[in-house]
């Protein structure tokens, strides 16, 4: 069965600084790997997405994300937090059944 | 391009009483989901519908939870009856064609609370 594991529940970071938001996954056969974040009492909206070739992604809002496959990790990325990227991150994956699960959620607090 | 529609918003219903929500996808989009996201925790699948017949419903408790979606547009939830453990918000996403590429829009959600 494929799995997604979102190992840290919060992570906090400087406003200006780096982020990163950790994602690692376990799929049978090619995964496609997806990035969603969700705002207070909204949906969820997409980032970013990993289907085939490029390792490194770029997504929506200056994200981006690092699809490494001897790791089976697929990290979000930003070069600079803001604190407006304050939100819950999702890390999704999806096999070729078209079977897709979600990660626990990653709270994202940028601090000022 | 309107998004994801969903009502309502908020819902509050008692303990064995019933409840259907609603879902209409972004026009064109092919495939449907229904999500049910509990509290601290990611969305779960429910349903999978590709056009008005379902592919995936392996998650759905189908002793109480329905769901259709008739002319391959607008779809229904329902809950009957409902239980406390019902209590999460319940999201609806459309995706253009369902591949394992595509990506899933999502709707703003219905938040039920099961008293």
């Amino acid at each position: 069965a494929q799995s997604v594991a979102q190992p840290e529940d919060q992570v906090n970071v400087a406003e200006g600084n780096p982020l990163t938001v950790k994602c690692t996954y376990s799929v049978s056969g090619n995964p496609y790997l997806f990035w969603y974040v969700q705002y207070p009492n909204r949906g969820l909206q997409f980032l970013l997405k990993y289907i085939t070739g490029d390792n490194l992604v770029k997504g929506s809002y200056g994200f981006e994300a690092e699809f490494n496959k001897s790791q089976t990790s697929f990290h979000l990325k930003k070069p600079s937090a803001l604190v407006s990227d304050s939100a819950l991150y999702f890390c999704a994956v999806r096999d070729i059944a078209q079977k897709v699960t979600f990660g626990t959620g990653t709270k994202l607090q940028v601090i000022p | 391009e309107a998004g994801v529609a969903q009502s309502p918003r908020y819902k509050i219903i008692e303990k064995r009483q019933s409840v259907a929500f609603w879902c209409n996808p972004i026009s064109g989009h092919a495939t449907l989901y229904w999500y049910q996201q509990i509290l601290g925790q990611g969305p779960k699948l429910l349903i999978q519908f590709q056009n008005n017949g379902v592919v995936d419903d392996s998650q759905l408790p189908k002793d109480r939870f329905s769901a259709e979606r008739l002319k391959g547009v607008d779809s229904t939830l329902k809950i009957q009856p409902a239980k406390l453990e019902d209590s999460a918000v319940y999201l609806c996403a459309s995706s253009l064609k369902g591949g394992g590429a595509d990506t899933q829009y999502f709707g703003p959600g219905t938040r039920l609370t099961v008293l």
